[in-house]
């Protein structure tokens, strides 16, 4: 069964370093999001991408976010300087059509750990 | 008020028991709504889509009440393998065309023998 992958499982950074996250949907997916998930709070919406440009964003995707396509299969979601309060669980989903009762796979995620 | 609310339990019952779940949503232009189901520091998955006349899945029976913008979730028969967290998601309405999904805080469920 296809799925959606990320990698790496788990990321350590410092403070103020960059860190690029990095997914493959599923192949056949025209729509990909990112989301997070802060340790004991709700999965939160971070970005929906769309025909090589980004459809909708949050508050949360602030300048220090961007997302790339950089080929026919990753899906990439940096974070130019990274906070502490950047330190969450990353997921990546992906779903054929965007509206309606489409379904939107998530992949296993990557947590990201700013010290 | 938040965009959706869940009770965030926790719920402990025990094998064989029913558990009801409810959400409610505050934007009344919503389109679609789901429950989906997180095991521990795992990805959502989803359990399953909830329309307006209702709809059931084996031990499962979601609920959509749209003029009262409430949505739940009942389980029979529980089993120790439907211990996780419920998440109620909301999908569109006004400036989200494309695919935003909202989540509420989760209800936690751990059944036990």
């Amino acid at each position: 069964e296809p799925e959606v992958t990320q990698t790496p499982s788990h990321q350590v950074t410092q403070m103020g370093q960059e860190v690029i996250l990095r997914c493959v949907p599923i192949s056949n997916h025209l729509y990909f999001y990112w989301y997070r998930q802060i340790l004991g709070q709700k999965v939160e919406f971070l970005v929906s991408f769309y025909n090589n440009e980004i459809s909708e964003k949050s508050e949360i995707f602030d300048d220090q976010f961007s997302v790339e396509r950089p080929d026919g299969s990753n899906f990439t979601l940096k974070i130019r300087s990274t906070k502490l309060e950047d330190s969450a669980m990353y997921f990546c989903a992906s779903s054929l059509l965007a509206g309606g009762y489409n379904e939107q796979f998530f992949g296993p995620g990557t947590r990201l750990t700013v010290l | 008020r938040k965009e959706v609310e869940q009770d965030p339990g926790p719920f402990n019952v025990p094998e064989g028991a029913t558990v009801a779940f409810n959400c409610t949503y505050s934007n009344s232009a919503s389109q679609s709504f789901f429950w989906y189901r997180q095991d521990c520091r795992k990805e959502p998955k989803l359990l399953m889509s909830v329309y307006s006349s209702g709809n059931e899945d084996g031990r499962f029976t979601a609920q959509l009440n749209r003029a009262s913008q409430y949505i739940s979730l009942l389980i029979r028969d529980s089993k120790l393998s439907d211990s996780a967290t419920y998440l109620c998601v909301v999908k569109g309405g006004p400036g989200t065309s494309y695919g935003k999904l909202t989540f509420g805080q989760g209800t936690i469920l751990t059944v036990h023998p």
